[in-house]
């Protein structure tokens, strides 16, 4: 299976910071690579998919951005309901592995 | 509205089986790939297969192969995971999600899973 690295595993930021979240692949991905965030709780949701889609709805100071193994979500101006934990997911090979997930705290 | 409505917690012993069900509204179940998806109390998502609703296909993960099946019952827009053999730790939230399929969006091998049920806990103990 294809191992999903990401970075860091926590942070910690404040109301308007922008924030870069990194996940790493173990082999090329191409852009085999989806975003979800996941609050307390509840489901996780998507947010950004095939590495830089933005999916219907999600505010656009979501981005993202990256191929082959090296992958970045970024959020431009962080906001309060922006603290949860966001995970990446390849989806290249039949493992469809999901990253160790990145933890928002609010500073 | 678009939604898929779990069945209800489980408790159960080790060794025994659990079925889930997922049923879904507001879109034609047919047209989409249901995946489950686990977590475990504090871990990271974990992918364990889909099914193709319109034809029945299945895809399991390795790791999962020979425990868990995957159904659907297309008359009831229902998909069922069932999990063998439990262990303790299959103690999880299990969830299902849908992604589109070659029917119905142009980049369906991005298995993007843009709705989610809302879980369901099970939990493994003696």
């Amino acid at each position: 299976d294809i191992q999903m690295t990401q970075s860091p595993s926590s942070l910690s930021a404040s109301v308007g910071d922008r924030v870069t979240i990194t996940c790493r692949a173990s082999q090329s991905i191409s852009t085999y690579l989806n975003w979800y965030q996941q609050k307390p709780e509840t489901a996780p949701k998507l947010l950004i998919y095939a590495a830089s889609s933005l999916q219907s709805g999600v505010p656009s100071r979501f981005s993202g951005s990256g191929s082959g193994t090296d992958f970045t979500l970024t959020i431009s101006g962080l906001q309060p309901e922006d603290f949860a934990t966001y995970y990446c997911q390849e989806t290249y090979s039949t493992g469809l592995t999901f990253g160790g997930g990145t933890k928002a705290e609010i500073k | 509205q678009v939604q898929l409505v779990q069945s209800g917690a489980e408790v159960k012993k080790p060794g025994a089986s659990v079925k889930v069900s997922c049923k879904a509204s507001g879109y034609t179940f047919t047209n989409y790939i249901i995946h489950w998806v686990r977590q475990a109390p504090g871990q990271r998502l974990e992918w364990m297969g889909w099914i193709n609703a319109g034809n029945g296909n299945t895809k399991y993960s390795q790791r999962f192969q020979g425990r868990v099946t995957i159904t659907r019952d297309t008359s009831a827009s229902t998909a069922y995971m069932e999990l063998s053999s439990l262990r303790f730790e299959d103690t999880a939230v299990y969830y299902c999600a849908r992604s589109c399929s070659s029917s119905t969006c142009r980049y369906y091998y991005y298995y993007y899973m843009d709705v989610w049920g809302k879980g369901t806990a099970v939990t493994v103990s003696s």
